[in-house]
């Protein structure tokens, strides 16, 4: 079965500390991953996306993520966390052989301390 | 520059009054997708439109309608809302099925 898991429920950093964010799927075809964001009572914010080609991603506010076919992950990373990247974030899977679904991950919710 | 516009942001509807949700676009995308997302957890598709063509999830409620007039228009019909309806409603495009989905801001509905 298709699934996309988001280990980790609740992460805390301080600001200026590294991040990364972890998510895993299974898939029987190439998959085509993406993260959003979503700030509290809004919608969905597309960080990056990753189709094919080069494996690292660069999105949007500083994020990039990485593919790595052979541990099924697609961890989003950002070097230095300011306090208005506390939020939740998705991970989300699509295939060709699967259409229109997009399956999300279950979500993390990013905390930035002072 | 707002390319995917839902209205309103909030909506209250009393238990079993029909609502219905709007959604716009200026993308001019084929495929336009309706998500209920309750709190803390994940969007759920409850269907999408390619083009004039509707598809609905298996799992999506009788309960839930929609509607695309026109490629700009989709609209969520609501026809007998219960508590358990009471969550945030997600409209999205995408050029084609494997593209990028774009997100509207959401409706938030409460029902009394």
């Amino acid at each position: 079965a298709q699934s996309v898991t988001q280990p980790d429920i609740h992460i805390t950093v301080s600001e200026g500390a590294s991040l990364e964010l972890r998510c895993n799927y299974s898939y029987g075809a190439t998959p085509y991953l993406f993260w959003y964001v979503q700030s509290p009572g809004q919608g969905l914010q597309l960080l990056l996306k990753y189709f094919s080609g080069d494996t690292l991603v660069q999105g949007i506010k500083g994020f990039e993520a990485e593919f790595k076919r052979s541990q099924s992950s697609f961890n989003l990373r950002k070097p230095s966390v300011h306090w208005s990247d506390a939020a939740e974030y998705f991970c989300a899977v699509g295939a060709a052989n699967s259409g229109y679904a997009l399956n999300f991950g279950k979500g993390t919710s990013l905390l930035v301390t002072p | 520059d707002a390319m995917v516009i839902q209205n309103p942001r909030y909506q209250v509807t009393q238990f079993g009054k029909p609502v219905t949700l709007s959604c716009s676009q200026t993308l001019n995308h084929n495929v336009m997708y309706w998500y209920q997302q309750k709190s803390s957890q994940a969007p759920k598709l409850l269907f999408h439109y390619y083009d004039k063509d509707f598809n609905n999830e298996a799992d999506t409620p009788d309960n839930f309608q929609s509607r695309r007039p026109n490629t700009s228009f989709c609209f969520l019909d609501i026809r007998s809302p219960g508590l358990g309806d009471a969550a945030m409603y997600l409209c999205a495009t995408s050029r084609d099925h494997t593209d990028t989905q774009y997100f509207g801001p959401g409706t938030r509905l409460t029902v009394l």
